[in-house]
């Protein structure tokens, strides 16, 4: 069974810019949640979706949104980038609604510059 | 306010030898506890978890101890061996959370030596 997939694996951006992240989730899972990764932060998380409605929210500004789609794949977007958003952005996909073990995708690296 | 917390940044042992990874946790609403291992360029791998019901948990060299008194629990590997090099992150999940939603510790350095 194929993993979490995240694509493009690296991008770079320019302050003020805005960025749009895919991850298509395990096959038959149906819960995706984002996480931010830096060196001075660690992982933090961003949002989770379930059956295309967002479930939890993380402690970051209005600029992050994400969506999910009817096949469980899910985007997530950054509007007016900063520099302080270069990260490694994680996608991570579990089967139920309430399963604590979440598969990660190899995730996204955004440079902003 | 990080509500994980792994306090040994690096830790380095021979190989053959036991390694023991700790993460001390704040949050008594947190009733489950798991392993990541992290390569570079690549996602969190999931290890092995807990669940607060139990205090130890076994996976072939893999042993996840709890402490919910001390709101402590630790990963033992045994032996280590040198592909166990990675960085190791301790996550939790809280009862009554609306959906999954981990919160990590900052991670520690593994580093096996031959």
């Amino acid at each position: 069974k194929a993993g979490v997939t995240q694509t493009p694996r690296y991008l770079i951006k320019t302050r003020g810019q805005q960025v749009t992240l895919s991850c298509s989730p395990i096959s038959g899972h149906r819960s995706v949640s984002w996480y931010q990764q830096t060196p001075g932060q660690g992982l933090q998380f961003l949002f989770e979706y379930f059956s295309e409605t967002q479930r939890n929210k993380g402690n970051f500004p209005g600029r992050f949104s994400g969506r999910q789609f009817s096949n469980s794949r899910s985007e997530m977007n950054v509007s007016t980038l900063e520099l302080g958003d270069s990260a490694l952005y994680l996608c991570a996909s579990s089967l139920q609604a309430h399963s604590y073990e979440q598969y990660f995708g190899p995730g996204t690296r955004l440079t902003v510059t | 306010d990080q509500q994980v917390k792994q306090n040994s940044p690096s830790l380095s042992v021979q190989e053959g030898r036991i390694s023991i990874l700790n993460c001390d946790y704040t949050n008594s609403m947190f009733d489950y506890f798991l392993w990541y291992k992290k390569y570079p360029a690549e996602g969190p791998t999931f290890l092995i978890s807990i669940s607060s019901i139990k205090d130890k948990n076994e996976d072939g060299r893999f042993t996840v101890f709890l402490n919910k008194s001390a709101k402590h629990l630790s990963l033992h590997i045994v032996p280590s061996q040198p592909g166990d090099s990675a960085v190791y992150f301790c996550a939790a999940s809280a009862r009554g959370n609306a959906g999954n939603m981990l919160t990590f510790g900052g991670g520690t350095r593994l580093m096996v030596k031959p």
